[in-house]
C-alpha cells in the first residue's frame, strides 16, 4: 500500500514564525503536492512538484514555499506564518502519467497564533 | 481556469436510502473525473473515477455517470450504511504534459441515520 505520511498531526505556531510542513511517501512517486483544505474552499493546491527539486506553484501559492531535495520528500514552508494561514494542509503523491490516483496524507491542522 | 461547483454541501440520508451528489466543470478539455471519500481525521482516498470516453460507472454500491455535452458528473450511492458518512469531493483534471493539473470541488458532508 502507498504511504504518505506528515510529520505532525497538528501544530500551534504564532506570528510571524518560520513554519515546516514535512512529507514523505515510500512508493517512488515522482508527483507531490501541497494542498490546503477550508470549510466551504474545498481542496486547493498551493504547490506541486514533478521532480527532484522541480516545483510549479498550484492556485494560491502566495506566503508559502516548498523544497524538493529527495524524491520521496516535499516540504512546505511558511516564511512568516500569518493567521490567515491558519488551516488543515494535506499533502498527496502521484505517478507521472496523466489521470492517476493522488494518495493524500492524513493532514496537518495547523494554528496560528 | 477550471473551475468546480459540487452540491449540496451537506446531505442527510436515512440507512439504506440513496444519496446523489452533483458536480458541473467549466473546461470542456477535463478527461479524468474522480472521486474522493474523507473520513474523519484522514486524508482523502479515491473511490471511483470515470474518464470522459465513459458515460457510466458502477463498482458495487457506487456508480458515477458522467454527461460531457452538459458538463456535469454525478455520484451516487445505493443502499447506505453509516460507514458511508464522510465528507466526499468530486474533481476534474485534464492531463498537462506529465502532470493532470486536478480541480476538486467543494465537499459534501454526507451524513447516514442509523
Amino acid at each position: 500500500d502507498v504511504k504518505v505520511t506528515q510529520s505532525s498531526r497538528y501544530l500551534v505556531k504564532r506570528t510571524g514564525e518560520k513554519v515546516f510542513l514535512e512529507c514523505v511517501q515510500d512508493m517512488d512517486h515522482e508527483n507531490m503536492f501541497w494542498y490546503r483544505q477550508d470549510p466551504g474552499l474545498g481542496l486547493r493546491l498551493i504547490y506541486f512538484s514533478y521532480d527532484v527539486k522541480m516545483k510549479e506553484k498550484g492556485d494560491i501559492p502566495e506566503g508559502y514555499s516548498v523544497s524538493r531535495e529527495k524524491k520521496e520528500r516535499f516540504s512546505l514552508i511558511l516564511e512568516s506564518a500569518s493567521t490567515n494561514q491558519t488551516s488543515m494542509y494535506l499533502c498527496a503523491s502521484s505517478l507521472r502519467r496523466v489521470q492517476e490516483t493522488q494518495y493524500f496524507g492524513p493532514g496537518t491542522r495547523l494554528l496560528v497564533l | 481556469g477550471e473551475n468546480v461547483e459540487q452540491h449540496p454541501s451537506t446531505l442527510s440520508v436515512q440507512e439504506g436510502d440513496s444519496a446523489v451528489i452533483k458536480c458541473t466543470y467549466s473546461d470542456s478539455a477535463s478527461n479524468y473525473f474522480p472521486w474522493y471519500k474523507q473520513e474523519l481525521g484522514k486524508g482523502p482516498q479515491l473511490i471511483i473515477d470515470i474518464r470522459s470516453n465513459v458515460g457510466e460507472k458502477k463498482d458495487q454500491r457506487i456508480a458515477v455517470t458522467l454527461n460531457k455535452t452538459a458538463k456535469h458528473f454525478s455520484l451516487h450511492i445505493t443502499e447506505t450504511q453509516p460507514e458511508d458518512s464522510a465528507v466526499y469531493f468530486c474533481a476534474a483534471s485534464r492531463g498537462s504534459g506529465g502532470y493532470q493539473k486536478v480541480t476538486f470541488g467543494t465537499g459534501t458532508k454526507l451524513q447516514v441515520i442509523p
